[in-house]
């Protein structure tokens, strides 16, 4: 079966950095997505990964090993406004995005 | 219209009753979704389509439907709710022609069936 890991919930300090860990089994990669999504509202895309590697976007940057199966998506410079769920998801061999459950991210003061 | 718009944006239902819930995009992608989202679940996909004309199946598409008339719009259908399908549903949209096909995402339609 397919299956994407993430927990389930992790809290941090405003001005902190956290780090948010994601790891999958699929059959066939075709990318790698992270998605922010606060409460009650859509997702909305924050990072592509399909090659090895980390991708810096401002204050979010996304990891990538394909050998390990594993991404992670780092947050720098907290801030309250931060406060959401993280969604990983893969993109299989059938072009299909398969979501993990999310993380929620809660940021104290 | 700017994006994608979902209509209604919530909805009480008595089980039993049909029900279709609209999403339209203006972007002229050629790929639309169906997601539910369940507390403590991943999106699952209910039904898509990489094209007008054509659908396919997703994870979870017992008793639903869908049609895709033209490129803009991609209803679905409930032909007879059950207390089971209460959820909120997302509405998607990716260029498929692109290398990068991230998908947008409409505010979402939370149902309820009583």
């Amino acid at each position: 079966g397919q299956n994407i890991d993430q927990p389930t919930e992790m809290t941090a300090t405003e001005g902190a950095i956290v780090q948010i860990n994601c790891t999958y089994q699929t059959s066939g990669f075709n990318g790698l997505f992270w998605y922010q999504q606060h409460a009650g509202e859509a997702p909305t895309f924050l990072s592509y990964n399909v090659l090895d590697g980390l991708e810096e976007k401002g204050r979010f940057s996304s990891f990538l090993s394909r050998s390990k199966g594993y991404s992670y998506l780092l947050l720098k410079e907290l801030q309250m406004k931060d406060s959401a769920s993280y969604l990983c998801a893969v993109k299989d061999s059938n072009y299909q995005l398969i979501w993990g459950a999310g993380t929620k991210l809660i940021i104290k003061p | 219209i700017a994006g994608i718009t979902q209509a209604p944006t919530s909805q009480i239902l008595a089980a039993g009753r049909r029900m279709t819930l609209r999403c339209t995009q203006d972007m002229r992608h050629n790929a639309m979704y169906w997601y539910r989202q369940d507390l403590g679940l991943g999106l699952r996909l209910i039904h898509y389509s990489n094209t007008a004309g054509t659908t396919g199946k997703g994870e979870v598409p017992d008793g639903y439907s869908v049609s895709r008339a033209n490129t803009d719009d991609f209803p679905l259908t409930l032909a007879s709710a059950v207390p089971s399908q209460t959820s909120v549903y997302f509405c998607a949209s990716s260029d498929e022609t692109s290398g990068y096909n991230e998908q947008f995402f409409g505010p979402g339609t939370r149902l309820t069936v009583l």
